[in-house]
């Protein structure tokens, strides 16, 4: 079965802090994802990955950047985080059109 | 945004009937796919549809696609506890909807 690991279920941060979300995928597949999660709002792509050191935004990169060194690592990083970053981020990765997720990290920002 | 909607937004059943939930969606698709996430965790795939395709079994699940209108629809025939979770759909892999959330009364 693949799996999706991301570092941390659950994350306090303080206003302006430089935050790291980490995730590792095991069957070598070549996309990676991030989406922040909000309700009433469903998952929205900030980034996505085709390859190694390969980036493209989605609909909500603002604020946001990714670091793709290795194919199973897909990293996420408020560069200075915000109370409004408080999210549910999701990774997912793929090799064709399905995609498989990890559990989430529950992130709030005070 | 090429967010989708999924209709209605909550649905609550007893256990033994059908769920119907349905997506629409805004542009010309390569194919749908829908996910179930029980409460707090990842999405898991169910089922994905290609566009040249109108209706597509697997085991209680049955999607039907009509391009024509931009909708499709998730049928979750003799609904179990255990199907109570949020289902989303997809479109072309990155656009999701909103999500309907099922509950099922045993």
């Amino acid at each position: 079965d693949v799996k999706v690991t991301q570092s941390s279920r659950y994350l306090v941060k303080r206003t302006g802090e430089k935050v790291f979300l980490e995730c590792v995928q095991d069957m070598d597949h070549e996309n990676m994802f991030w989406y922040r999660q909000d309700p009433g709002l469903g998952l929205r792509l900030i980034y996505f990955s085709y390859d190694v050191k390969m980036k493209e935004k989605g609909d909500i990169p603002e604020g946001y950047s990714v670091s793709r060194e290795k194919k199973e690592r897909f990293s996420l990083i408020l560069e200075s985080a915000s109370t409004n970053q408080t999210s549910m981020y999701l990774c997912a990765s793929s090799r064709q059109e399905t995609q498989y997720f990890g559990p989430g990290t529950r992130l709030l920002v005070l | 945004s090429q967010q989708g909607e999924e209709d209605p937004q909550a649905l609550s059943i007893q256990e033994g009937e059908n769920a119907t939930m349905n997506c629409s969606y805004k542009t010309s698709i390569n194919n749908l796919q829908w996910y179930r996430q029980n409460s707090g965790r990842g999405l898991v795939h169910l089922i994905l549809i290609r566009s040249n395709e109108r209706e597509k079994h697997s085991g209680r699940l049955r999607v039907t696609l009509d391009t024509s209108k931009k909708s499709s629809s998730l049928l979750i025939t003799a609904s179990r506890a255990a199907d109570t979770a949020s289902y989303f759909c997809a479109e072309d892999q990155f656009y999701f909807g909103t999500g309907t959330s099922l509950t099922v009364i045993p």
